[in-house]
């Protein structure tokens, strides 16, 4: 059962245009949401987070939205540029729990 | 700043061997520690979870164990490997306070022949 997907393996875009990743859910219970991007042969990196008394953090050229009726999680990336080329990973978890739950990621391309 | 070290990074071990797979965090203090895996074509997979030296939580049951000597210091270990171990495991950090994300380290890739 799979409590967070990510329905697009992979995602190419041009260099200075806007990605948008996207990430959907199951789990009511889950307050708090985590962008995660991983390199080959490196763990993921953290990028940015939302708790659920939100629906929007930004940090740069990295924007989360949060939809928290249609459980919807989106990243936004703008400009995008060719070292932002990776696989983005969302993850979330509920309450006092430890366990992060993670999509299965999507690979982005920003061509040059 | 904050670092987190895994290693090796790599390795290859037959059927039956021991393991001990080491993560050390330099930085802060008293973090929560965690072992995650990732087997081919899955997600992450928590495997155990420390608050506290000497205070281990595991998450699913397996042939693994982790231990935690001192504050910044968490070594997973198995007595014997079996061919459904072989994968990527992610050691990761978190500060104790509510809603702090998880750092990562860069894993080591683990191959049982």
């Amino acid at each position: 059962d799979q409590q967070v997907k990510q329905n697009s393996p992979s995602l190419s875009v041009q260099e200075g245009r806007i990605s948008i990743l996207n990430c959907d859910y199951t789990n009511s219970m889950f307050d708090y949401f985590l962008w995660y991007k991983k390199y080959p042969a490196e763990g993921p990196t953290f990028l940015i987070s939302i708790s659920s008394i939100k629906d929007k953090n930004e940090d740069g050229r990295f924007t989360v939205f949060l939809n928290k009726s249609a459980k919807h999680l989106s990243l936004h990336i703008v400009p995008s540029q060719p070292g932002d080329s990776a696989v983005y990973f969302c993850a979330a978890r509920s309450g006092s729990a430890r366990q992060l739950t993670f999509g299965s990621g999507t690979q982005l391309t920003v061509l040059p | 700043s904050q670092t987190i070290h895994q290693w090796p990074a790599t390795l290859v071990q037959p059927v039956g061997s021991p393991l001990s797979l080491e993560c050390t965090v330099e930085g802060t203090s008293n973090p929560n520690l965690y072992w995650y895996r990732q087997a081919a074509g899955r997600g992450l997979q928590l495997l155990f979870y420390s608050v506290g030296i000497g205070q281990i939580s595991s998450e699913v049951p397996q042939n693994l164990s982790a231990s935690r000597p001192q504050d910044r210091q968490f070594i997973l270990s198995s007595k014997k490997l079996l061919l459904s171990d072989s994968g990527f495991y992610l050691c990761a950090w978190s500060p104790k306070f509510r809603n702090q994300p998880q750092h990562f380290g860069d894993g080591t890739r683990l191959s049982i022949l």
